[in-house]
């Protein structure tokens, strides 16, 4: 997927723990997207960034938390992570009619 | 509220023609979105098309958007066993707090290709 990193690719985390999802894209895109992706659901938006410091929250944001450290990053923040929070995560970063996401991080909660 | 739907699954014998159909609600839509998904593997942007267009092809897929019926499809050609995976159809939409200038991408459930040899 063109120029959109994520960290981590896996994690495994036990309940109440946190941790933050990096992401990073180099196509100069002003919107940057956060989303998870569970079986029969499809992908639901969690937070999105239109522009480098203003955040919005998207479907499903309860437990999140996001910032947009400068135009290239996004970050995803689980403050106390719960089983419920189990889910594959993607980053997108959309511009001039592209949309691209990155690999994704495989989250597991216990 | 928005919403895309697909079917499910679709099972091609290779070297046929796959089309994978797709509709949406929302007639605002300014780009239709193909992405595929192979397992454990991440969305790859296969191909999109701005709403004002009729048609779009790229090597092997044709896709077809038919604005008065929200109906948006993928034609893959030729279809190959490297084809088989989920194809995601999604919707872009202009978000209303930004007068329309920020968009979300409203993803249907996915289909999924299976190819048999």
């Amino acid at each position: 997927n063109a120029g959109v990193t994520q960290t981590p690719k896996f994690q495994v985390l036990k309940t109440g723990q946190s941790m933050t999802l990096q992401c990073a894209q180099d196509m100069n895109h002003n919107s940057m997207y956060w989303y998870r992706q569970d079986p029969g659901m499809g992908l639901r938006l969690i937070y999105y960034s239109a522009s480098e410091g203003t955040t919005d929250k998207g479907e499903v944001p309860n437990g999140y938390n996001v910032s947009r450290l400068n135009k290239r990053e996004f970050s995803l923040r689980l403050e106390s992570a719960a089983p419920s929070q189990t889910s594959v995560y993607f980053c997108a970063s959309i511009g001039e009619g592209e949309a691209f996401f990155g690999q994704g991080t495989r989250l597991t909660v216990v | 509220g928005e919403d895309v739907e697909q079917s499910l699954f679709l099972s091609v014998r290779e070297g046929d023609s796959s089309v994978i159909n797709c509709t949406y609600t929302d007639s605002s839509s300014t780009y239709l979105y193909w992405y595929k998904q192979e397992p454990g593997a991440g969305l790859q942007l296969l191909t999109y098309i701005f709403s004002n267009m009729d048609m779009k092809q790229d090597q092997r897929l044709t896709v077809l958007l038919n604005k008065k019926d929200k109906h948006l499809s993928l034609r893959i050609a030729d279809t190959q066993t490297g084809d088989s995976a989920i194809y995601f159809c999604a919707d872009y939409k202009g978000m209303m707090n930004y007068g329309g200038s920020q968009g979300n991408l409203i993803f249907g459930k996915g289909t999924k290709l299976s190819v048999k040899p």
